[in-house]
């Protein structure tokens, strides 16, 4: 079965520090990945999404980047945090080229920027 | 583009009673319609999904929606509520791939109180 691993679970951080979000699917190949911010009281917002190894696609102009270095591995990053970026983060996944595919979604990272 | 409303931030309802929450949506192509659910501190898991063919949806938990093209509506019920089932609910719409992806977008969120 497909598993999808998000960590750090939580992370408080400085204005101004670098971040590094990891995300890992196990169980399948070659999946579609994805991440969304869900920032209190609102819903999720699609901030990146990839459909191959190097492939990126950006939703939301900000200060975050995303890369993909390996098949199953998605990595959410910034240079300098701002306060705005704290939220909870979720990576998911689902198949390529199955358009009723429902997403699966890893348990999160609560990242609050002090 | 896509959009989704789902008309009330927080719904209560006592243990045993119908839940309704209600969504929206909004899109000029034959959406496919999604309901999730979250628990705290956790990701969204698949509670039921609407492609095409039958109308009426069932899904885990004894959940259920319906989709009504006429009202652009699909709205998630339960007969009878659980305390198992609070938790915030979200509808997303999407309407197929773009780019090999499927980007889902979410309305932003019911959340659902049990009251013993």
């Amino acid at each position: 079965s497909q598993t999808i691993h998000q960590w750090p679970a939580t992370l408080v951080q400085p204005v101004g520090s670098p971040l590094s979000l990891e995300c890992t699917v196990e169980g399948t190949s070659n999946p579609n990945l994805y991440w969304y911010r869900q920032a209190a009281g609102r819903g999720l917002q699609l901030l990146f999404y990839s459909i191959g190894i190097g492939q990126i696609s950006s939703e939301v102009p900000q200060n975050l980047s995303a890369s993909r270095p390996q098949d199953r591995q998605f990595i959410l990053s910034s240079k300098k945090l701002l306060l705005s970026d704290s939220g909870f983060y979720l990576c998911a996944w689902n198949k390529v080229s199955s358009y009723n595919s429902p997403l699966h979604f890893g348990n999160g990272t609560r990242l609050t920027v002090t | 583009a896509q959009s989704v409303t789902q008309l009330g931030s927080h719904v209560s309802v006592s243990e045993g009673a119908l839940v309704l929450l209600r969504c929206n949506y909004s899109s000029s192509v034959p959406p496919y319609l999604f309901w999730y659910v979250q628990y705290p501190n956790q990701g969204l898991q698949l509670l039921l999904k609407y492609t095409t063919g039958a109308t009426l949806v069932k899904g885990i938990n004894g959940f259920e929606a319906e989709f009504k093209k006429s009202e652009t509506s699909f709205h998630l019920t339960k007969p009878s509520a659980h305390m198992s089932d609070a938790a915030e609910y979200f509808c997303a719409v999407t309407t197929g791939e773009i780019q090999g992806a499927q980007k889902l977008v979410f309305g932003q969120g019911t959340r659902l109180t049990i009251n013993p």
